[in-house]
């Protein structure tokens, strides 16, 4: 069975402090791993989409990297508007059609 | 601006009730899919649809019903079959396989 696994469940950082999400997956032939950002009501939005081991995506203070079993998404100097909830969701075919399978995801919050 | 609206943004719903949960699409996408989120997990398919007039279940399909009757359109239907409804609705289209998912804000929906 196709799994995410996020870590932590919550995070908790000081302006400036800089830190790392993990996403790990047990997948049977990725086809592609997203990062969404989450804020409170709201649905998820796009942030990367990583294909292959030793991609690597920047956007402005975050960047995403991949392996074959795992994602990293990287926060540098964090500011109290990246605060939400960070999903990773992996891409596998199953069953013909291609479904996403989604992490619980980080809860991240950054004081100011 | 093209998106994806998600409407009502609250719904109540009473016992034995049936609600219906709009979402309409302008970006031309042909796959729609709805998702269930509850606190602490993480999002669930409930039916997806790769084409008009074409739907599939997704892992939790059961105790809802879908129509995709045009491509802009992908209403969901939670019956009164569904004993747990409580829970935050997201729909989400996509142009290909090869592209991310984009989600609308949600529903909310609770029972009076």
């Amino acid at each position: 069975e196709d799994q995410v696994t996020q870590s932590p469940e919550a995070l908790r950082l000081q302006e400036g402090e800089s830190s790392s999400l993990n996403c790990s997956y047990t997948v049977s032939g990725l086809r592609g791993l997203f990062w969404y950002r989450q804020d409170p009501g709201k649905g998820p939005e796009f942030l990367f989409t990583l294909y292959s081991a030793g991609e690597e995506k920047e956007k402005e203070r975050l960047k995403a990297t991949l392996t074959k079993k795992e994602s990293f998404l990287h926060i540098t100097a964090p500011k109290p508007e990246d605060s939400a909830t960070y999903l990773c969701a992996v891409q596998a075919p199953q069953g013909g059609s291609e479904k996403l399978v989604f992490g619980k995801g980080t809860k991240l919050t950054v004081n100011p | 601006d093209g998106g994806i609206t998600q409407s009502p943004k609250y719904l109540f719903r009473k016992e034995g009730q049936n609600v219906t949960l709009s979402c309409e699409q302008n970006l031309n996408h042909d796959a729609m899919y709805w998702y269930r989120q509850d606190p602490g997990q993480g999002l669930r398919l409930i039916y997806y649809s790769q084409i008009v007039n074409d739907f599939q279940k997704g892992d939790i399909a059961e105790g809802y019903s879908v129509s995709r009757e045009k491509k802009e359109s992908f209403p969901l239907t939670v019956t009164s079959a569904q004993k747990n409804p409580t829970a935050f609705y997201l729909c989400a289209s996509r142009r290909n396989q090869n592209q991310p998912q984009h989600f609308g804000d949600g529903t909310r929906l609770s029972i009076l």
